[in-house]
C-alpha cells in the first residue's frame, strides 16, 4: 500500500526561524510528489517534484527531492507568522487514477 | 482564473439526515476529486471523475455516499444518511486533462487545485 509519512508532526518556531520539514514516501511507479500549504481549508499547490537533486524555490520556500532514499524536504527560510499552516505532502499513486496519497501534514505555528 | 468552487461553506446536521455538497471545478479542467478531510489528517480521495466518467470510486462507502457529474462539469457529492463518522472537510479538486496510452485514458495530468472545502459537522 502506497505510503506518505510526515514528520514533525507538529513545529512552533519564532519569527525569522529556519524550518526544515520532512517527508518519506513508499509508492509503487513514482512518479512525482507535491507540496501543499493549507492555511483554513484549501490546500494551496507549492511545488511538485519529479527529479532527484533539483531544488524547486518560490522565494523563501524551497524543496528538494532525493528518489534513491524516498523523501523529500521542504525549508522555509526568515519565517513569518504568516508561514504558519499545516503543509502537506502527497504522491500520485499507481494506475490511471492519479489519485493523491497525503501525509497527515506538519502543523508549523511561527510566533512573533 | 477563478478557482474551484464549493458550497456551502459549513453545514451541521444531525445524524441519519441527509447533506450535499456541490462543487463547480476551474473552467476547462476534465478532472474533478472529492477528498475526505478528518481533523488532524490528510485529505483521502472519495471519487475522481475525468469528465462525467467515475475513474476511481475504490474508497466511497457507496453504502451511504453517492456523487455525480452529469455534464462533466460540476458535481454533486451526496450523503444519506450521515453518521457521526462522517464529520469532516469535504475538499473539491479539479485538474487539466488526461493523458491516453494507445488510445485509452490512462490518468489524469496536471497539478490539482482545491476548492475552500465544506466543514460538515454531524451531531
Amino acid at each position: 500500500e502506497d505510503k506518505v509519512v510526515q514528520s514533525p508532526l507538529s513545529l512552533v518556531v519564532h519569527e525569522g526561524d529556519t524550518v526544515t520539514l520532512n517527508c518519506s514516501y513508499e509508492v509503487t511507479n513514482f512518479r512525482s510528489l507535491l507540496w501543499y500549504k493549507q492555511e483554513k481549508k484549501a490546500p494551496t499547490f507549492l511545488f511538485m517534484l519529479t527529479s532527484s537533486g533539483i531544488e524547486k524555490k518560490s522565494g523563501r520556500l524551497s524543496s528538494i527531492l532525493d528518489k534513491k532514499e524516498l523523501f523529500s524536504i521542504l525549508n522555509i527560510t526568515a519565517t513569518q507568522t504568516g508561514d504558519s499552516a499545516v503543509y502537506l505532502c502527497a504522491v500520485p499513486t499507481q494506475g490511471g487514477s492519479e489519485k493523491l496519497v497525503f501525509g497527515k501534514g506538519t502543523k508549523l505555528t511561527v510566533n512573533p | 482564473e477563478a478557482g474551484v468552487a464549493q458550497s456551502p461553506r459549513y453545514k451541521i446536521i444531525e445524524k441519519r439526515q441527509s447533506v450535499a455538497f456541490w462543487c463547480n471545478p476551474i473552467s476547462g479542467h476534465a478532472t474533478l476529486y472529492w477528498y475526505q478531510q478528518i481533523l488532524g489528517q490528510g485529505p483521502k480521495l472519495l471519487i475522481q471523475f475525468q469528465n462525467n466518467g467515475v475513474v476511481d470510486d475504490s474508497q466511497l462507502p457507496k453504502d451511504r455516499f453517492s456523487a455525480e457529474r452529469l455534464k462533466g462539469v460540476d458535481s454533486t457529492l451526496k450523503i444519506q444518511p450521515a453518521k457521526l463518522e462522517d464529520s469532516a472537510v469535504y475538499l473539491c479538486a479539479s485538474s487539466l486533462d488526461g493523458f491516453y496510452v494507445r488510445g485509452v485514458l490512462a490518468g489524469a495530468r496536471g497539478t490539482q487545485y482545491f476548492g475552500p472545502g465544506t466543514r460538515l459537522t454531524v451531531l
